[in-house]
């Protein structure tokens, strides 16, 4: 089994529309949660960086993390297609911590 | 842009030879990690580099080898490469104390005939 488990998609939907985006992990010792963005050929950017549970909003994009599930989700309002692009869940045990155990990321689409 | 540069951009290699990709970290960042990431798979982790000193490595053979300079610059060496070695090789950089706060170049892609 996979530390980190996201559904690989791909995922198409209208412009305008609610996006959700969801990882869940086994490695209870983590406690930071991020979420990149990554277009085609090009390196992952840093969009969100959580601690422990809770939500945080930045703009259009909301991260929420739930450690009694496992589960991290990360929502995209008013989607656009410029948002179109692979994401990819990512987590470590410390902020000192060495690696990032990523998932699979999900390829979203938005049409217009 | 993130500020950490990698070169090459492309790379074609054949079946046993080596490589060396580079990596320059972004201004004020002296921790480098880099990892492999195989075409529709997130990235693996490979090693970090902590002012010059190896710190920490993920499940890769020795064949994979880095080194860190001075001014924080990397490199990462693959000697005997292998067909499944073909993929994107990412450098990321982040400020000491935050070694999580993971900031990514645009990486490499090696492709091994």
């Amino acid at each position: 089994q996979k530390e980190v488990e996201q559904d690989p998609g791909p995922l198409s939907v209208p412009e305008g529309a609610i996006v959700s985006l969801n990882c869940t992990y086994s490695n209870s010792a983590f406690q930071y949660f991020m979420w990149y963005r990554q277009y085609s050929r090009k390196g992952p950017e840093l969009l969100m960086y959580t601690y422990s549970s809770g939500n945080k909003e930045d703009g259009r994009f909301t991260a929420q993390v739930d450690k009694s599930s496992k589960y991290i989700s990360l929502f995209i309002r008013d989607s656009q297609p410029s948002d179109s692009a692979t994401y990819l869940c990512a987590m470590s045990a410390r902020q000192g911590a060495q690696k990032l155990v990523f998932g699979q990321g999900t390829r979203l689409t938005i049409n217009p | 842009e993130t500020g950490v540069t990698q070169s090459p951009t492309h790379l074609i290699k054949t079946r046993g030879q080596q490589v060396t990709l580079r990596c320059s970290s972004q201004s004020g960042h002296n921790t480098v990690s880099w990892y492999q990431q195989a075409l529709g798979q997130g990235p693996q982790f490979i090693f970090q580099y902590y002012r010059e000193e190896e710190n920490g490595r993920g499940n890769f053979p020795p064949r994979f080898s880095g080194l860190q300079f001075p001014n924080y610059s990397s490199e990462l060496n693959v000697n005997a490469l292998e067909l499944d070695d073909s993929a994107l090789y990412l450098c990321a950089s982040s400020p000491g104390i935050f070694k999580n706060i993971q900031y990514f170049g645009a990486g490499t892609r090696l492709s091994v005939l």
